[in-house]
């Protein structure tokens, strides 16, 4: 199995405020991709890479950004938070060479804003 | 139309039960199937892959129907740690967004002693 973590793994906060959900492997994996998942309903892909300096958006609107400085860390922020960002955050990994379908995830996110 | 559709349930069946799931999906060109399981607050893991010829491991068996663009899973003597959500995941048409795959939205599962 694969090590990836995510931090924190609880978040209340208030509207306005920037967050960083941080995400890291240490597993040398090129792709990765951060998905939403509200209880209850399926994930939606928001932001995916394929390596360092490499970024896109995914299907669902987000008003998030991501980072791919290094290959182990893809941050995920979120510059003014409102309660319609509160949901579960899922953060996954592809081994290099390996087919999509061996996504590992992460523990997730969960935050909620006030 | 969602990529994916499947029955949310939730199933609700006692141990040693025989349970199965179905799900469609819209793109006639999607290349491979998989069941992923999710348990209460944590997050997915693959299941198992599922074939044109069908394929099982263990108590589960997949099945898939290209023609009616269908997929199911089959969970045979239910235990109680087979309690979980389980989402029909699917990988888009060679020549899409590479490494990326559309899930449903679940179907729950409750087996009782």
């Amino acid at each position: 199995e694969a090590d990836i973590y995510q931090t924190p793994r609880y978040l209340v906060i208030g509207t306005g405020k920037k967050i960083t959900l941080e995400c890291s492997q240490t597993m040398g994996h090129d792709k990765m991709y951060w998905y939403q998942q509200d209880p209850g309903m399926e994930l939606h892909l928001i932001h995916y890479s394929y390596g360092v300096n490499s970024t896109e958006k995914g299907d669902l609107s987000s008003e998030s950004t991501v980072s791919r400085i290094r290959t182990e860390h893809f941050p995920l922020t979120l510059e003014s938070a409102r309660p319609s960002h509160t949901s579960q955050y899922l953060c996954a990994s592809v081994p290099a060479g390996g087919p999509s379908d061996t996504q590992y995830f992460g523990p997730g996110t969960r935050l909620t804003v006030l | 139309r969602k990529e994916v559709e499947q029955d949310p349930g939730p199933f609700n069946v006692p141990e040693g039960a025989t349970v199965a799931f179905n799900c469609t999906y819209s793109n006639s060109a999607s290349q491979s199937f998989f069941w992923y399981r999710q348990d209460c607050r944590k997050e997915p893991k693959l299941l198992m892959s599922v074939y044109s010829s069908g394929n099982e491991d263990g108590r589960f068996t997949a099945q898939l129907n290209r023609a009616s663009q269908y997929i199911s899973l089959l969970i045979r003597d239910s235990k109680l740690s087979d309690s979980a959500t389980y989402l029909c995941v699917v990988n888009p048409p060679r020549g899409s967004t590479l490494g990326r795959l559309y899930f449903g939205r679940g179907t729950q599962l409750t087996v009782w002693p």
